[in-house]
């Protein structure tokens, strides 16, 4: 059974920093992985989705990397913004239907 | 190009009773997915629909049921509601032959509250 652990489970930075949201998955066959923001009571969006055969994937200040033999992704955000304040999730697909996800690292930017 | 819609957003119900959750797929998307988000938790996958069909399922108990419209439309079925549904129900379109490899797309979500 595929576990995805997401640390740190929560994060506090002063605005503009560099960061980094680490994920990790016990069963490296998987499909793809996607990361993904969730504000306060609200849906997911996604931010980026990296499949099996690639090893990173970019979207303005943020990049994701996978390394799917270690079992380990990151998502890194340059400078951040206090409207990047929100919970991170990470996701990944096994099966090809479902998506497994971890429990989110919840990060707060200070002006 | 509309994105994911789900009605209604809130909803409250009485442990017993039961609730049917909507959703509106994204258009050009023929899969659809339901997903459970207890607080502070990641989602969990209840099941999806490809075609009309049930594609898959997650470990969920057969009170949570589905149905999916020829226009890719999607209805969750809950019966029989306990305490432990509350929670955020999301739902998530994306386009493929019924499996997971392409991007998913996620509604608002509806929030249900057993009392």
């Amino acid at each position: 059974k595929q576990e995805v652990t997401q640390i740190p489970a929560a994060l506090s930075v002063p605005e503009g920093e560099n960061l980094v949201l680490n994920c990790s998955f016990t069963d490296s066959a998987i499909y793809n992985l996607q990361w993904f923001r969730q504000d306060p009571g609200k849906g997911l969006t996604s931010l980026l989705l990296i499949q099996s055969s690639q090893r990173e994937q970019t979207s303005g200040r943020l990049n994701a990397s996978l390394d799917k033999s270690s079992g380990r992704s990151t998502l890194y955000i340059a400078a951040s913004q206090p409207g990047d304040s929100a919970t991170y999730l990470c996701a990944v697909s096994n099966s090809g239907y479902a998506l497994n996800f971890g429990k989110g690292t919840s990060l707060l930017v200070t002006p | 190009e509309t994105g994911v819609t789900q009605s209604p957003t809130h909803l409250i119900k009485t442990r017993g009773q039961q609730v049917t959750l909507r959703c509106s797929s994204q258009s050009g998307h023929n899969t659809v997915s339901w997903y459970q988000q207890a607080l502070g938790q990641g989602p969990q996958f209840i099941f999806q629909y490809y075609r009309e069909e049930e594609n898959g399922r997650g470990n969920f108990p057969p009170r949570f049921s589905g149905l999916q419209f020829p226009n890719y439309s999607s209805e969750l079925n809950v019966n029989a509601l306990e305490l432990d549904d509350s929670a955020l129900y999301l739902c998530a379109s994306s386009h493929g032959q019924g499996r997971s490899y392409n991007e998913q797309f996620f509604g608002p979500g509806t929030r249900l509250t057993v009392l």
